[in-house]
């Protein structure tokens, strides 16, 4: 399996900021990589796809990069709406795996 | 707009069979465009790939519950179903139901989840 490392596990942020969200996969996925948004009680959202590629209907305050095996979202002028976790997820293998999530607090 | 809705079962009891489906509006699942996929997230926690179906009936699992599931189309009724047989509280979880791209390999469009309890 390709083990996804989300750091940190979870990060508060004043209205905004500019945060960053780093993933490490274990092994080298080139771009298959997906961001995902969840808000509690709530399904994931799809925010960014193949590691930079942002989703129809998503703020461009997110913005996703990396190649490889280290990727990072970053999420310009933080807005109370953007609390949540984000998961990066692998799609290099079939067997899609998840990094454990990052809980978002606004402050 | 695409929706996909989960249906079955909130509590099962352990060693039972643990079933599920997701009737999806707005797409056909013969697309072949898609794939069908079930995901599910225990209470606090992460997110499990359990496995996918393809409009040809091709089948996909996670190796860790390989024996024991079974993903399914019902392409009369535009649904598809999850069977986890010989279930433990481990599987005690929010289950959705998603579509994931065939050529862009990611997940578009999920279900809203349904908690499934395994308890006696």
């Amino acid at each position: 399996d390709v083990q996804m490392t989300q750091s940190p596990s979870s990060l508060s942020a004043s209205i905004g900021d500019r945060v960053t969200i780093t993933c490490r996969a274990s092994q080298r996925i080139g771009t298959f990589l997906n961001w995902y948004q969840q808000k509690p009680g709530k399904a994931p959202k799809l925010l960014i796809f193949g590691a930079s590629s942002l989703q129809g209907g998503v703020s461009s305050r997110f913005s996703g990069s990396g190649s490889g095996t280290d990727f990072t979202l970053t999420i310009s002028n933080l807005q109370p709406e953007d609390s949540g976790t984000y998961y990066c997820q692998q799609s290099y293998r079939t067997l899609f795996t998840f990094g454990g999530g990052t809980k978002v607090e606004v402050k | 707009q695409v929706q996909l809705q989960e249906s079955g079962p909130g509590l099962v009891k352990p060693s039972q069979t643990l079933s599920l489906s997701c009737t999806v509006s707005g797409d056909s699942i013969s697309s072949a465009s898609y794939y069908w996929t079930w995901i599910r997230q225990p209470a606090g926690k992460g997110l499990e790939w359990i496995g996918r179906i393809y409009m040809s009936g091709s089948t996909k699992y996670n190796p860790s519950l390989n024996s024991r599931v079974t993903i399914s189309l019902d392409t009369s009724k535009n649904q598809f179903s999850l069977k986890l047989t010989s279930v433990t509280a481990a599987d005690t979880a929010v289950y959705y139901c998603a579509r994931d791209d065939y050529d862009g390999y990611y997940i578009d469009y999920w279900g809203q989840g349904t908690l499934v309890t395994v308890s006696s």
